[in-house]
C-alpha cells in the first residue's frame, strides 16, 4: 500500500514566522513530489514541485526532498494570514498519492 | 490558458436519481483522475484515464460508479441511484502523464 503521510494539525504559526510542513512517503520509487494548497470551499493548487534530493526555492516557499529517509517539507517563510489554508503533499508515480492534508493558521 | 473546466458546479439530487458529472481537462494533457472529497477529508481517488489505455478504475467505492473518457478529452462521471453517503466534492485533474495535477473547480454533489 502505497500511502503519504501528514500531519493533521492544526499547525499554527505567528504572522512573520516560518512555517515548516512535513510529509514522509512509503513508496521507495516515488520520483517526484508536490505540494498543492487547498483553501475552504476551494480545490487544491498547485505550489511547488520538486525531483531532486535537496531545496528547491519559489519565493517565499521552500520545498525540501529527502529519498534517503522518503521525507519531504515545505517551508513557508514570513507567513501571511493569507497562507492560512490546508496543505496537501502528494507523491509518486501515476495516479499521485495524496497526504490527507496538514491545516495551517497564521495568526496576525 | 485555459484550466481544467467542470460541470454542473453544484448538483442537488434525490436519494436513488442518477447523476452524471463533466469534466473537461486542459487541452493537450493525456491524463485524467477524477477524485472524490467529503467535507473536512482527504482527497480520495476514484479513476484514473491515460490515453488509450484501459483506466485504473481500482478507487470507484462501488460498481453503482462508472466514468468514461470520450475522445480522449472530456470525460463523464456516472453515479447510479446515488445514496446520501455519495455526497461529497467531486474533483477533476488532468496532466501530462508523470507530471503536475491541476485540478477543476469541482462538482459539489447534495443527496438528499
Amino acid at each position: 500500500q502505497k500511502e503519504v503521510e501528514q500531519n493533521s494539525g492544526p499547525l499554527s504559526v505567528p504572522e512573520g514566522a516560518i512555517a515548516s510542513l512535513n510529509c514522509t512517503y512509503s513508496d521507495r520509487g516515488s520520483q517526484s513530489f508536490f505540494w498543492y494548497r487547498q483553501y475552504s470551499g476551494k480545490s487544491p493548487e498547485l505550489i511547488m514541485f520538486i525531483y531532486s534530493n535537496g531545496d528547491k526555492e519559489d519565493g517565499r516557499f521552500t520545498a525540501q526532498l529527502n529519498k534517503a529517509s522518503q521525507y519531504v517539507s515545505l517551508l513557508i517563510r514570513d507567513s501571511q494570514p493569507s497562507d492560512s489554508a490546508t496543505y496537501l503533499c502528494a507523491g509518486g508515480n501515476t495516479p499521485l498519492v495524496f497526504g490527507k492534508g496538514t491545516r495551517l493558521s497564521v495568526i496576525a | 490558458g485555459a484550466g481544467v473546466s467542470q460541470s454542473p458546479s453544484n448538483k442537488v439530487t434525490e436519494k436513488g436519481k442518477d447523476v452524471e458529472l463533466r469534466c473537461d481537462p486542459i487541452s493537450g494533457h493525456t491524463a485524467l483522475y477524477w477524485y472524490r472529497q467529503s467535507l473536512g477529508q482527504g482527497l480520495e481517488f476514484l479513476i484514473y484515464f491515460q490515453g488509450n489505455s484501459a483506466p485504473d478504475k481500482s478507487g470507484l467505492p462501488s460498481d453503482r460508479f462508472s466514468a468514461e473518457r470520450t475522445g480522449g478529452s472530456v470525460s463523464t462521471l456516472t453515479i447510479q441511484r446515488t445514496q446520501q453517503e455519495d455526497s461529497a466534492v467531486y474533483l477533476c485533474a488532468s496532466s501530462f502523464p508523470g507530471y503536475e495535477q491541476y485540478f477543476g473547480p469541482g462538482t459539489r454533489l447534495t443527496v438528499t
